[in-house]
C-alpha cells in the first residue's frame, strides 16, 4: 500500500459545482495533515492544514478521519482559478523522533466555463 | 520579503556529468528540505536539514546524490554521474518549525534534464 494514496483524476466539473477529493494514508502515527495546491509548472503551495475537527476556509473545507486513516477535501461553488492539482500531505512518523511531510501524487482539478 | 530560491532554473547536461543546484532559504528558517517531482507525480522526499546537519537523509536514491548546508543557510545539492532518470524538477522547501514541520515554503524549483 503506497504511504499516501489519491486519486489522480484529473476531475473536470463545470464552474459552480461542488467536488470532493480523498486521501488515504497508511501510517496510523501520522500526526499532521496538510492539502497543497500546485499550479501547472509552479511550485506547490499551502492551501489549508486539516484538523481532527474539521475546519473550512470560506468554499474550502477539510475533514479527517483517523480511525479511517482518511483525509478529504471538500470545495464548493467552484471556480475556474480553482483548477488545479491538490496534494494531500501527510507527516508521516518515521520512528525515533523522525518525521517525513510525504505528499500524495495529487488530484488534477479543471474547472470548466 | 524574499522567498526561497533556487538555481539554476533550468539545468541541461550530458549523461555522466556533475550537476550542482544551489537553494536560498526564507531567511530564519532552520528547516530546509529537498524534494523531486517528476512529470504527473507528487514531490518526493530526498533530505531535510535541521541547521547545518542532516536530520533524515533516507530519502536519497544512492550515493550518486550528496546534500551539504555548512552554514545552516544555503544548500547545495550535488548529483555526481547523472543518469536519464535523474530528469526531474527539483524542489527546494523551508520551514520556521522545529520538530513536527508546519507550511513548508517551496521554491519554483530547478528544473534538470539529462540527455
Amino acid at each position: 500500500r503506497k504511504e499516501v494514496e489519491q486519486d489522480p483524476g484529473p476531475f473536470n466539473v463545470p464552474e459552480g459545482a461542488t467536488v470532493a477529493f480523498n486521501c488515504t494514508y497508511s501510517n496510523s502515527a501520522s500526526q499532521s495533515f496538510f492539502w497543497y495546491r500546485q499550479d501547472c509548472r509552479k511550485e506547490p503551495k499551502l492551501l489549508m492544514s486539516v484538523y481532527s475537527s474539521g475546519n473550512e476556509d470560506g468554499r474550502f473545507t477539510a475533514q479527517l478521519n483517523r480511525a479511517s486513516q482518511y483525509i478529504s477535501l471538500l470545495i464548493r461553488d467552484s471556480k475556474l482559478s480553482d483548477s488545479a492539482t491538490y496534494l494531500c500531505v501527510v507527516n508521516m512518523n518515521k520512528g525515533a523522533g523522525s518525521y517525513q511531510l510525504t505528499f500524495g501524487k495529487g488530484t488534477k482539478l479543471s474547472v470548466i466555463p | 520579503g524574499a522567498g526561497v530560491s533556487q538555481t539554476p532554473s533550468n539545468k541541461v547536461t550530458e549523461k555522466g556529468k556533475y550537476v550542482e543546484l544551489r537553494c536560498d532559504p526564507i531567511s530564519g528558517h532552520t528547516a530546509l528540505y529537498w524534494y523531486r517531482q517528476s512529470l504527473g507525480q507528487g514531490p518526493e522526499f530526498l533530505i531535510y536539514f535541521q541547521g547545518t546537519g542532516a536530520a533524515d537523509d533516507s530519502g536519497l536514491p544512492n550515493d550518486r546524490f550528496f546534500a551539504v548546508r555548512p552554514e545552516g543557510s544555503v544548500s547545495t545539492l550535488k548529483i555526481q554521474r547523472t543518469e536519464r532518470g535523474d530528469s526531474a524538477v527539483y524542489l527546494c522547501a523551508s520551514s520556521l518549525a522545529r520538530g513536527l514541520p508546519g507550511e513548508l515554503f517551496f521554491g519554483e524549483g530547478s528544473r534538470l534534464t539529462v540527455l
